[in-house]
């Protein structure tokens, strides 16, 4: 299995609501990391987890959070957000050698 | 942080090879990377660079020179499905481990 599966494809949730998006590797990759695309822009990194542990936060607002749960799945728990926060959230894990990073197909959230 | 700069857009004719250019300033430099995003799909890994000089993978090949933070993409014998996002990313080392920054990113329209 050489993919990255995210969960839901779509999303569409409204400014009280909570909701998740999931990620999963079965390739043994010890780091997985979270991004933020908006259109036309570049992915934006989010948060780094390494061995299961959070090893980097760009800063990002509390009403994201992360979470590992174990070595091959990776969630993010949404809260409160803002329409401004509707954008592709790429999750993609890496073994950090010359193989590069993989990505997932990415959930694309609305905020409404 | 890191500047990491591209053409936000080039235009090139099927069959013909074309150069995307990247410069980018860092510390902790740790690896370069290429991606091709098209849209609304997750970006897929190109080529590597670590050390100065030529990797070649097929019709892509890149560049890199470490002294002169600089780095280039070149695709042979262009074809219409290469029209996309070429993404250049560098990965620097912290104290919170490896994270992977984009560059602006560069549209490559692919032309009869």
């Amino acid at each position: 299995d050489t993919e990255v599966t995210q969960t839901p494809k779509h999303l569409v949730m409204g400014m009280t609501n909570k909701k998740s998006l999931k990620c999963e590797q079965h390739m043994g990759h010890r780091a997985m990391y979270w991004y933020k695309q908006k259109a036309k822009k570049p992915p934006e990194l989010m948060f780094v987890y390494s061995y299961e542990k959070l090893s980097i936060n760009e800063s990002v607002p509390s009403r994201f959070s992360p979470e590992c749960p174990n070595s091959s799945l990776l969630n993010l728990h949404l809260h409160a957000l803002q329409p401004e926060d509707s954008a592709l959230y790429l999750c993609a894990s890496s073994q950090d050698g010359a193989d590069g990073y993989t990505f997932g197909s990415g959930t694309r959230l609305t905020v409404v | 942080g890191q500047n990491i700069d591209q053409p936000t857009e080039m235009t090139a004719t099927e069959g013909a090879i074309v150069q995307i250019n990247c410069t980018y300033q860092t510390s902790g430099f740790n690896g370069l990377f290429w991606y091709q995003q098209h849209a609304g799909e997750a970006p897929t890994f190109l080529s590597y660079n670590v050390l100065d000089g030529l990797e070649e993978k097929g019709r892509f090949s890149s560049f890199l020179s470490r002294s002169k933070g600089y780095s280039y993409l070149l695709l042979k014998e262009l074809q219409m499905k290469d029209s996309a996002s070429y993404l250049c990313a560098v990965r620097v080392f912290t104290g919170g481990g490896n994270k992977l920054t984009f560059g602006t990113g560069t549209q490559l329209k692919v032309e009869l």
